[in-house]
């Protein structure tokens, strides 16, 4: 079955460190990757995702990821954490084991970022 | 382009009654999704509809329902809640096509739901 997992549940950074937070990835085919990010009482905002191509993708707000196809990860980064970026990440696949047409996503369990000042 | 929205933003039910939530997709956009969101569960797929019709459904019980209306706008139903039903709700929309899906799905604010 499709899944990512993302193994930290929390990350730390002090304000203008890199960041990275992790995922990695188990499909059956082409993987379709996606991060999302939740802030507190909101919904779910799209940063970016990978289809095809180029293995680095841009995204929202200075964020990018890194695509990996032997290590099976698609972790997210960005040069330099704002104390704004602080937030739950969310890394999902699509789902594409239906057998139709589909937009379902299958998600992580969240990594809380935490950006100290 | 507005975004997607949700009402109610906020609910509280008791135990044993029904709920209608409401989600208006992206103009333009065929494809609606849903998803629930709670602290121990974390996101998970309820269903999908594309052009009125359900063309996924996640391991939920009957008691949830959707539906989507001509104008794509959807609502989802559930019925004889339960305490567990407590969660946030969240609606997405892409523009909808044939396969597996490349689309971005835009999420609304949600609806949070409360069972007492």
């Amino acid at each position: 079955a499709q899944s990512v997992a993302q193994p930290e549940d929390q990350v730390n950074v002090a304000e203008g460190n890199p960041l990275t937070v992790k995922c990695t990835y188990s499909v059956s085919g082409n993987p379709y990757l996606f991060w999302y990010v939740q802030y507190p009482n909101r919904g779910l905002q799209f940063l970016l995702k990978y289809i095809t191509g180029d293995n680095l993708v841009k995204g929202s707000y200075g964020f990018e990821a890194e695509f990996n196809k032997s290590q099976t990860s698609f972790h997210l980064k960005k040069p330099s954490a704002l104390v704004s970026d602080s937030a739950l990440y969310f890394c999902a696949v699509r789902d594409g084991l239906y057998g139709g047409a589909t937009n379902k996503l299958i998600f992580g369990t969240g990594t809380l970022l935490a950006v100290q000042p | 382009k507005a975004g997607v929205t949700q009402t109610p933003r906020y609910l509280i039910k008791t135990r044993g009654q029904q709920v209608t939530l409401s989600c208006s997709p992206i103009s333009g956009h065929r494809s609606v999704s849903w998803y629930q969101q709670t602290p121990g569960q974390g996101l998970q797929f309820l269903f999908e509809y594309f052009s009125e019709t359900q063309r996924n459904k996640g391991n939920f019980p009957g008691r949830f329902s959707g539906r989507q209306f001509s104008n794509s706008r959807s609502e989802m139903n559930v019925s004889t809640l339960e305490l567990g039903d407590s969660a946030l709700y969240l609606c997405a929309s892409s523009p909808g096509q044939g396969g597996v899906s490349t689309d971005t799905q835009y999420f609304g604010p949600g609806t949070r739901l409360t069972v007492l």
